[in-house]
């Protein structure tokens, strides 16, 4: 069964600072992955997806992320954060085969102005 | 396009009420339905998931239930309420197993 950890639980950034969030998951084949973003008392966003193909993805609001086989990593980017941003970021896994997706815990980022 | 609607967004329930949240989604056909619910800090956790009319799955054994009596309707319920139901109730759905799931605006539930 596949699984996946978001190593952060809490990241500050100052606004305009970079910004990378960690995900690592575990997973025998090419899984799909994906990164949303909640913000509070809110559903789930969806930011971006890796399906197949291109391993760099482009989602919304500026973020990007890279597939990396030989990590098991889909690190999330940013290159300049904005207070908007502040929100709590989940890293999700889906298999082929199985109906479910596995979620990551969740990594809650703080922006200082 | 496609729309999910969950409702209440918000609910106060004393223990041993009974539950009945409903999520709908419009704009698709035969979708897999989803409810998880989330606690402070602990992540989604799957409760039931549906692929069809009348297929529920659970994940978790509890005090909950679930139904889908028609394909864009999807029933989460409970007959007593415990205090441990309390949390952050969310439904998705997504076409199909390989593509992401498409979250509702969750429903706060508070149980006294």
């Amino acid at each position: 069964a596949q699984s996946v950890t978001q190593p952060d639980i809490h990241i500050t950034v100052s606004e305009g600072a970079s910004l990378e969030l960690r995900c690592n998951y575990s997973y025998g084949a090419t899984p799909y992955l994906f990164w949303y973003v909640q913000s509070p008392g809110q559903g789930l966003q969806l930011l971006l997806k890796y399906l197949s193909g291109d391993t760099l993805v482009q989602g919304i609001k500026g973020f990007e992320a890279e597939f990396k086989r030989s990590q098991s990593s889909f690190n999330l980017r940013k290159p300049s954060v904005h207070w908007s941003d502040a929100a709590e970021y989940f890293c999700a896994v889906g298999a082929g085969g199985s109906e479910k997706l596995v979620f990551g815990k969740g990594t809650k980022l703080t922006v200082n102005p | 396009s496609q729309t999910i609607h969950q409702w209440p967004a918000t609910l106060v329930q004393p223990v041993g009420s009974p539950l009945s949240l409903e999520c709908t989604v419009e704009g698709t056909s035969n979708p897999n339905l989803y409810w998880y619910r989330q606690a402070a800090g602990r992540g989604l956790q799957l409760l039931f998931y549906s692929v069809g009319i009348g297929q529920i799955s659970s994940e978790v054994p509890q005090n909950l239930s679930a139904s889908r009596p028609q394909d864009r309707q999807f029933i989460l319920s409970s007959k007593k309420l415990l205090l441990s139901d309390s949390g952050f109730y969310l439904c998705a759905w997504s076409v199909n197993p390989n593509q992401p799931q498409h979250f509702g605006d969750g429903t706060r539930l508070s149980i006294l």
